[in-house]
Formats: C-alpha cells, sequence, structure tokens
C-alpha cells in the first residue's frame, strides 16, 4: 500500500521569499514520486518527477524537490516566490501497479 | 496534439439523473484513471484501466460505471446521481512505464441537486 502526507494545507510567502512544500510518502517499492500543480479552476500540471535517477529533480518555474529515502520524503522548493505561483500543489506517489496516491494538498498564498 | 480530452466541461444534475463523463487521449496511453476531487481529500481513484477490455475498481468506486472498448477512450457513467457526487471530475492517462509522466485532462465540475 503506498500514501502520501503533505505535512502544511496551507503556507503563506512573501514575493521573492522561498517556498518549502513538506511531502512525505510511504510505499512497498521504490516508488516513482510527483508534484503537480493546480491553479484555480484549472487542471493539473506536472511540476516535476523523481523515478530513481537522480535525487534532485529540477522542474518548470524554477521549482525542484529532493528525494530522501532514509526520511521517505520529497519537500517542493523554489528559492524566490512569484505572485504566479500562487496555487494548489499535490505530492503524488506512483506504485507498481500504476495507481496513484495523491496527498490532500498545500494551498500556496504569496502576499505582494 | 489535444492530450486528455473531458466532455462536459460543467454539467448540473438532478437527484437520480444518470449521465456520462467522456474522456478521450490521443497518445496511445495503455493506462487510463478517473478521479474525483473534493475540498481537502486531494484527488481520490474511482476506476482504471490498463488497457482496451481491462478495467478495475480504485478507491471510491461506488455508483460509478466505466467500460474500455477502444484505446482511446474511458467514459464514466454515474447511474443515478446523489448530491454526494457533486465533486470535480479529473480523466488522466499514461504509458504503462514506471515514472511515465501522467496527463491530465481539464476537469469536469457536476453539481447534483
Amino acid at each position: 500500500a503506498q500514501s502520501v502526507t503533505q505535512l502544511d494545507s496551507h503556507v503563506s510567502v512573501s514575493e521573492g521569499t522561498p517556498v518549502l512544500l513538506r511531502c512525505n510518502y510511504s510505499s512497498s517499492y521504490s516508488p516513482s514520486l510527483f508534484w503537480y500543480v493546480q491553479h484555480p479552476n484549472k487542471g493539473l500540471q506536472l511540476l516535476l518527477k523523481y523515478t530513481s535517477a537522480a535525487t534532485l529533480v529540477k522542474g518548470i518555474n524554477g521549482f525542484e524537490a529532493e528525494f530522501k529515502k532514509s526520511e521517505t520524503s520529497f519537500h517542493l522548493t523554489k528559492p524566490s516566490a512569484h505572485m504566479s505561483d500562487a496555487a494548489e500543489y499535490f505530492c503524488v506517489v506512483s506504485d507498481l501497479d500504476y495507481k496513484l496516491s495523491f496527498g490532500a494538498g498545500t494551498t500556496v498564498t504569496v502576499r505582494a | 496534439n489535444a492530450g486528455v480530452t473531458q466532455t462536459p466541461k460543467f454539467q448540473v444534475l438532478k437527484t437520480g439523473q444518470s449521465m456520462t463523463l467522456q474522456c478521450a487521449q490521443d497518445m496511445n496511453h495503455e493506462y487510463m484513471s478517473w478521479y474525483r476531487q473534493d475540498p481537502g481529500m486531494g484527488l481520490r481513484l474511482i476506476h482504471y484501466s490498463v488497457g482496451a477490455g481491462i478495467t478495475d475498481q480504485g478507491e471510491v468506486p461506488n455508483g460509478y460505471n466505466v467500460s474500455r472498448s477502444t484505446t482511446e477512450d474511458f467514459p464514466l457513467r454515474l447511474l443515478s446521481a446523489a448530491p454526494s457526487q457533486t465533486s470535480v471530475y479529473f480523466c488522466a492517462s499514461s504509458g504503462t512505464g514506471a515514472g511515465n509522466t501522467i496527463y491530465f485532462g481539464e476537469g469536469s465540475w457536476l453539481t447534483v441537486v
């Protein structure tokens, strides 16, 4: 069985400051991990994915995430937040059977 | 390249009515799935398919039916709509290799009154 826990339901940052979104997972196998972003009333867009290659994964729009097997974590970061980063972010784990497990989501608010 | 196409985007149903949410993908993906999104719960898997003629239940299958007669299409049927099925529905598809990117449709907003 697999599961995902996003540790923060809401994160508020000032524009230009770093963003950290925390994600812990559990999986019986070597998982694939993803971060998706969803802007209001829109579909889900892939930010980045980890598939057992490099543990530091770079994605679109300046986001990156680090896979830490010992901590079962896959935290998402961005050095400098932009107003357009205001959205909901989902951490997702995929096991061998291709089914996805989603975290509950983290809503990011960016203050001017 | 259209990707994953869902229709309709918005729908209002009366309790007890039936309807079908359509999903089509043009990427020759074997794996397709349906999720529902409810506030504070992320996305939950309703049904999925690993190829034409093969479907299986996900986490929340009750009240929904699916079929997969072709690789491209994976419709989701609501048999007798209930207010608890008010939600946003997403269709997704991917290849079946490990770590394949999952592509999502734009979503279908369904309200049952």
